[in-house]
């Protein structure tokens, strides 16, 4: 089936230094998201991400937090500069239109130390 | 915005018995609801959805209801296996929005 593509799958990074999460998205889908998951817990939502503009994004979604797409290249989650509380798996996920499936990559495990 | 409510949080039952997993949602216009089952360390994956046109939706072992009145819906396993051990979420959306996931059911199939 469709697969959305996580690059890398896990990440150790220095507090305070910058971070890029890399999703590949499904080649026809419109509709692009992070969730961010601390291990047992729920998929929580950052934010999601159409026609080149962010739609919502959430409490969670730090002003340190930033999203793009140029291009229909990489949809990227930067993260500058890190804290430890950034430390988590953060899943993309896409979709072709709103009422469509979604579909989510394996995630990027990102540490923070 | 929308909050997804999700009970029990750990369910643990007999291989062959049934399971249900109840969530409740606060946005009535919500019209999409999923459930994703994800194994540890693997992404959560569609395993059934039903759109607020319908009360019922079953896919082989897999029931689920919605009930819009009570902006509550279910998931149901017959016959379950320890291979449907996992993480199970519920999640609710509407058109364009976000997802929004409930806090998840660990579901353990004893043999």
């Amino acid at each position: 089936g469709p697969k959305v593509l996580q690059i890398p799958s896990h990440q150790i990074i220095d507090m305070g230094q910058m971070v890029t999460l890399n999703c590949d998205p499904v080649s026809n889908h419109l509709y692009f998201y992070w969730y961010k998951q601390i291990l047992g817990q729920q998929m929580e939502f950052l934010v999601n991400f159409y026609n080149g503009k962010v739609m919502e994004k959430s409490k969670l979604f730090k002003d340190q937090f930033s999203v793009e797409r140029p291009d229909g290249s990489y949809f990227t989650l930067k993260i500058q500069p890190t804290a430890l509380e950034d430390s988590a798996v953060y899943f993309c996920a896409s979709r072709e239109t709103g009422d469509t499936e979604v579909f989510f990559g394996k995630g990027t495990r990102l540490t923070v130390v | 915005g929308e909050q997804v409510e999700q009970l029990p949080s750990i369910l643990r039952v007999q291989e062959r018995s049934s399971a249900s997993i109840n969530c409740t949602y606060e946005n009535s216009a919500s019209n999409y609801f999923p459930w994703y089952k994800q194994e540890p360390g693997e992404n959560p994956k569609l395993i059934i959805d039903i759109r607020s046109n319908m009360e019922r939706k079953q896919i082989q072992g897999l029931i689920v209801l919605l009930d819009k009145k009570a902006k509550r819906f279910s998931l149901h396993i017959t016959d379950t296996q320890p291979a449907d051990s996992a993480m199970y979420f519920c999640a609710a959306s509407l058109n364009t929005d976000k997802v929004v996931f409930g806090t998840g059911t660990r579901l353990q199939v004893s043999p």
